[in-house]
């Protein structure tokens, strides 16, 4: 079965670059979410897309942006990257918002700043 | 709003014994509550899930939890532990109207020989 796909899924940039990282949903899925995840840390909400509209947001910085195109994959954009960036970077993708179901994980992006 | 509280970040069992992980759960509309587990390096794959209907909820490698309303627990548990089981759990919350899932902090499971 398909799954979420994340691209990259290692990326080394050094401090105040910009990343990009792309996340394709599981087919006929409407939503995608952005976690990072600290190392040692749970996974914290950034941001989530339902029918391409921004649908809630946590504690994304405001040099993150992030937005869900047509096909419905995602891009999240980082900007003036710092070190306290580097994390893993999870989107994943489920039907409805979550009504009744799960969210779908991919495999991360680990994201080095350097 | 909704928030996770999974007690003891590390807990050790001995092979063939008793998995109890626990998780508590605050929500102010009904909740979706998951298990999801996470080997290193790894996405988060889902264990099992509660949603609607029956409370004992049985998932994938032998785990099952139970919903309890009146604790706000969904305790995760497996009868006889396994070396494989080592690795990271994470409960989470969703909830209706709401997009996105809230994790507790983790709990490490290590499998002793």
């Amino acid at each position: 079965a398909a799954g979420v796909i994340q691209s990259p899924r290692h990326l080394i940039k050094e401090k105040r670059e910009t990343a990009t990282l792309k996340c394709y949903p599981i087919p006929r899925h409407d939503t995608v979410y952005w976690y990072q995840q600290g190392p040692g840390q749970d996974p914290q909400f950034l941001i989530s897309f339902y029918e391409k509209m921004q649908s809630d947001k946590g504690s994304i910085p405001d040099r993150f942006s992030a937005q869900q195109f047509s096909d419905y994959h995602s891009e999240l954009n980082m900007s003036s990257l710092e070190l306290g960036d580097s994390a893993l970077y999870f989107c994943a993708s489920s039907l409805e918002g979550g009504m009744n179901t799960e969210a779908f994980f991919g495999q991360g992006t680990r994201l080095t700043v350097v | 709003a909704q928030s996770v509280t999974q007690l003891g970040s590390h807990v050790s069992v001995s092979e063939g014994a008793l998995v109890l992980l626990r998780c508590n759960y605050s929500s102010s509309v009904p909740p979706y509550l998951f298990w999801y587990v996470q080997y290193p390096n790894q996405g988060l794959q889902l264990l099992l899930k509660y949603t609607t209907g029956a409370t004992l909820v049985k998932g994938i490698n032998g785990f099952e939890a139970e919903f309890k309303k009146s604790e706000t627990s969904f305790h995760l548990t497996k009868p006889s532990a396994h070396m494989s089981d080592a690795a990271e759990y994470f409960c989470a919350v969703t909830g209706s109207g709401t997009y996105k899932y809230i994790f507790g902090t983790g709990t490490r499971l290590k499998v002793l020989a």
